[in-house]
């Protein structure tokens, strides 16, 4: 079955050091690959996509994430941490490829601290 | 741009009352989603609807829900008669495009409890 699993529930990371948070799927073929965030009490807005091409995406706010095939990844990064990217990033996956509805799957969050 | 405007922000009611949540979409986009949130399940897509044609209602609950979208403008989702399980918070997004590309467009949310 399709999936997309977040494996850290929460991370803790002190302002100003680099941040990782991962995003593993399971789909036959190259999927269009997603990370949200939400801030409390907001809805989710979109930081970046991959759809093809080059593996490393550059995002709003400072994040990048790159896509990584023989992995089945799209790991989420940020070289230096500011207290506002306090929030709940989401990844997610469309299967991609051509014709069709197709629906999108989230994973669960990872619920980001940042402490000074 | 106004981004996608959902109404009412929060919402409390009794169980058995019927409940009407409004979602305005982004002009231009033929794509409406609507999902709920809660800390068990997560993100759950309700329906989705292109051109104002529902597409995918499979992960409507039950016939308790019902969601409409008489135009492009917008969008309702009504539960009657709402139950404490229904408390969670109801997002609407809008995308561009005959396909599902991902690229979703939230709003806010409305926080429904239920008691």
């Amino acid at each position: 079955a399709q999936s997309v699993t977040q494996p850290d529930i929460h991370i803790t990371v002190s302002e100003g050091a680099s941040l990782e948070l991962r995003c593993n799927y399971s789909y036959g073929a190259t999927p269009y690959l997603f990370w949200y965030v939400q801030s409390p009490g907001q809805g989710l807005q979109l930081l970046l996509k991959y759809f093809s091409g080059d593996t490393l995406v550059q995002g709003i706010k400072g994040f990048e994430a790159e896509f990584k095939r023989s992995q089945s990844s799209f790991n989420l990064r940020k070289p230096s941490v500011h207290w506002s990217d306090a929030a709940e990033y989401f990844c997610a996956v469309v299967p991609g490829g051509s014709g069709g509805y197709q629906k999108v799957t989230f994973g669960t969050g990872t619920k980001l601290q940042v402490i000074p | 741009d106004a981004g996608v405007i959902q109404s009412p922000r929060h919402e409390v009611t009794e169980m058995g009352q019927e409940v009407t949540l409004r979602c305005k979409p982004i002009s231009g986009h033929n794509s409406l989603f609507w999902y709920r949130q809660t800390m068990m399940r997560g993100l759950e897509l309700l329906i989705y609807f292109n051109n104002n044609v529902p597409i995918d209602d499979s992960g409507m609950p039950e016939d308790r829900f019902s969601a409409k979208m008489p135009n492009a403008s917008f969008s309702t989702l009504k539960i009657q008669p709402s139950e404490p399980r229904d408390s969670a918070v109801y997002f609407c997004a809008s995308s561009a495009g005959a396909l599902n590309t991902g690229e979703l467009f939230f709003g806010e949310g409305s926080r429904l409890t239920v008691l």
